[in-house]
């Protein structure tokens, strides 16, 4: 499968603190995505980072992508209790479909 | 209001018997798509579609069927449903170039006993 993983599978801070969930996936990538889900509802998409980009943020929200290591981080500074919800990288290899990981988890407790 | 539309949003249903999960979407969209989701394994991509009549097969499509006959729907159909199909489903759309943000449905939860 070319599905990607995430690490951890479940993360639980405080508010305020810093959140960091890791991607790892197994073919070269034309872009990858980072989506939030809230608890059974639908995912949202949240930031897209090109295969030629090594950066980027939006928001709180900073994603890095390392193409040699074939794995991305997605940091959410100053995390706060909305931020609940399990988060997934997804990925577009050369096709047209599209693998997301298996999520990780994240807790913000107030 | 730009959406994904899915019903119905709950379905209990038994083995075998026919069913089909209607997909819509307002936004002028070329490519849509449906997914599971089970514990433990994520999103797993059934079926796409990059535009009309166009349709293939995505990491799981045993057991499923799909149409493209309109550019805003994407119905799933289960021809003989069976209890391994019991999970999440969710359908997606995007516009049709390299980079393709999704916009999800509010998911499917079916459950075949």
């Amino acid at each position: 499968s070319q599905q990607g993983e995430e690490d951890p599978q479940a993360l639980s801070i405080q508010e305020g603190e810093n959140a960091t969930m890791n991607c790892s996936y197994k073919t070269s990538i034309n872009n990858l995505q980072w989506y939030r889900q809230n608890s059974g509802r639908g995912l949202v998409h949240l930031i897209l980072i090109r295969s030629n980009e090594r950066e980027k943020h939006s928001g709180r929200l900073r994603v890095t992508l390392d193409t040699s290591k074939k794995s991305s981080s997605l940091l959410i500074t100053a995390s706060r209790a909305a931020d609940t919800a399990s988060y997934f990288c997804a990925t577009v290899p050369t096709g047209n479909q599209f693998y997301f990981g298996t999520g990780t988890s994240l807790t913000v407790i107030p | 209001e730009a959406q994904v539309t899915q019903n119905p949003r709950y379905l209990i249903t038994v083995t075998g018997k026919k069913l089909t999960v209607t997909c819509s979407q307002n936004m002028n969209h070329e490519y849509m798509s449906w997914y599971r989701q089970d514990p433990g394994l994520g999103l797993r991509q059934i079926y796409y579609s990059m535009n009309v009549e166009v349709t293939d097969k995505g990491d799981v499509p045993e057991g499923y069927k799909v149409s493209r006959k309109e550019k805003r729907n994407f119905p799933l159909i289960l021809e003989s449903p069976s209890p391994n199909q019991t999970s999440l489903y969710f359908c997606a759309s995007s516009i049709m170039d390299r980079y393709n943000e999704q916009f999800f449905g509010p998911g499917t939860r079916l459950t075949v006993l």
